[in-house]
């Protein structure tokens, strides 16, 4: 069973509406990450959170919304997606960031956009 | 920013085979990990090898750090090995490569 528990596993939502992913881990990690994967891609990194603040946001569309409301959780806001943002969306978490400890990826959010 | 190639980019085994995958990378790293997604999408730690030899049943690593590259050593394949492997760096953060698509036939 993987550490980092991500919920929904699947979300299938219009382009009008609101939603969020969630991401939990309790293993004490610092930095917490959303990835995005498209089909056929590599994992490409969206967001860092360190110790419960935005250290790194790679240019995502303000659609886009993270919030770290503590150590141990992680969400994505979603709102007025295009139905490119169809993608899986990957959390994972580290120790700390830049502390030479592995990332712990979750399994995932499947997302589809009508 | 850094580049990380993987090669081969697919890889078709017969059951049993061995098979070793390839890992270079452009610049110095803290950190590398190997990874396995399996059909479903579950992305499974395999390594975190950012220099130095492990192993871990039928799988094993090594990370050559000086020279920039690692391989991932797959010995009697089988069809559950089946799925995409990713190396991943991480000089400031991490960074994935292309993957190799494995299929290893019954």
């Amino acid at each position: 069973d993987t550490e980092v528990t991500q919920t929904p596993k699947h979300l299938v939502m219009g382009m009008t509406n609101k939603k969020s992913l969630k991401c939990e881990q309790h293993m004490g990690h610092r930095a917490m990450y959303w990835y995005k994967q498209k089909a056929k891609k590599p994992p490409e990194l969206m967001f860092v959170y360190s110790y419960e603040k935005l250290s790194i946001n790679e240019s995502v569309p303000s659609r886009f919304s993270p919030e770290c409301p503590n150590s141990s959780l992680l969400n994505l806001h979603l709102h007025a997606l295009q139905p490119e943002d169809s993608a899986l969306y990957l959390c994972a978490s580290s120790y700390r960031e830049y502390s030479n400890q592995p990332q712990h990826f979750g399994d995932g959010t499947r997302l589809s956009i009508l | 920013g850094i580049q990380v190639e993987q090669s081969p980019p697919d890889l078709i085994l017969q059951e049993g085979a061995n098979s070793t995958l390839r890992c270079n990378f452009s610049d110095s790293v803290n950190n590398l990990q190997w990874f396995h997604q399996n059909p479903w999408g579950q992305l499974i730690n395999l390594f975190y090898i950012p220099s130095g030899t492990k192993q871990n049943g039928r799988l094993s690593a090594t990370t050559v750090a000086t020279e920039r590259y690692s391989l991932l050593y797959i010995s009697s394949s089988q069809t559950t090995d089946s799925g995409v492997y990713f190396c991943a760096v991480e000089p400031n953060d991490m960074r994935f490569g292309a993957g190799t698509r494995l299929t290893v036939k019954p």
